[in-house]
């Protein structure tokens, strides 16, 4: 079974304060996908980026960050200079492929104080 | 702009009324989801609809309906709704069933249960 652990819960920083969201999964699949979404208080999810299990580069666009290592089974997110605007609820999810669905963690609630 | 509708945003009904809550997309997606999610909590999936296939989680109860009368159209009855059943309700698309597709939320519907 596929199973996501997000274990902070809440992370309060300062504004300009670079923060990384820790996302630890489970499956038994060889080819999976990952994702991070943005529930900001507005509560619309919104969709941030995309990873394959057979691509472990790095990606950056703009202040994100992802960090994918399959050797730890760890997706991290990291958020460079940190703005208030940056203050939501984040989710990392799993789908296994074949299984048109996917498993979310219990998310990080970021707040960025000014 | 193309998007995902959820109507009402705020729903508040009395133990053991029936409740509909309505979702429409214009982004002509095949897969639609339902999700519950309570407070500090990850979305559950409570559905999804591939086209007009319809797919139950195993652990959703039975008190729990659906309708996909269209594609644009998507609809969660909620038969008998208990003071556990207050949650925000998320409606979400995916163009198809491919786990590699991310997904596309509405606003969400706000369920009180009085």
């Amino acid at each position: 079974a596929q199973k996501v652990t997000q274990a902070q819960t809440e992370i309060s920083v300062v504004e300009k304060e670079d923060v990384t969201l820790d996302c630890v999964y489970e499956t038994r699949d060889t080819t999976y996908y990952l994702f991070w979404y943005k529930q900001p208080p507005s509560g619309e999810l919104v969709f941030l980026i995309r990873r394959n299990s057979f691509d472990e580069q790095n990606e950056i666009s703009g202040r994100y960050s992802w960090n994918f290592q399959k050797s730890t089974s760890s997706f991290n997110f990291t958020i460079t200079a940190s703005q208030v605007v940056d203050s939501a609820v984040y989710f990392c999810a799993l789908s296994e492929a074949g299984a048109g669905k996917s498993t979310f963690g219990d998310g990080t609630t970021l707040t960025v104080k000014p | 702009d193309a998007m995902v509708i959820q109507n009402p945003r705020y729903q508040v009904t009395q133990f053991g009324k029936p409740v509909t809550l309505s979702c429409s997309q214009t982004l002509n997606h095949n897969v639609m989801y339902w999700y519950q999610q309570k407070s500090s909590q990850a979305p559950k999936l409570l559905f999804h609809y591939y086209d007009k296939d319809f797919n139950n989680e195993a652990d959703t109860p039975d008190n729990f309906q659906s309708r996909r009368p269209n594609t644009s159209f998507c609809f969660l009855d909620i038969r008998s709704p208990g003071l556990g059943d207050a949650a925000m309700y998320l409606c979400a698309t995916s163009r198809a069933r491919d786990s590699y597709n991310e997904q596309f939320f509405g606003p969400g519907t706000r369920l009180t249960v009085l």
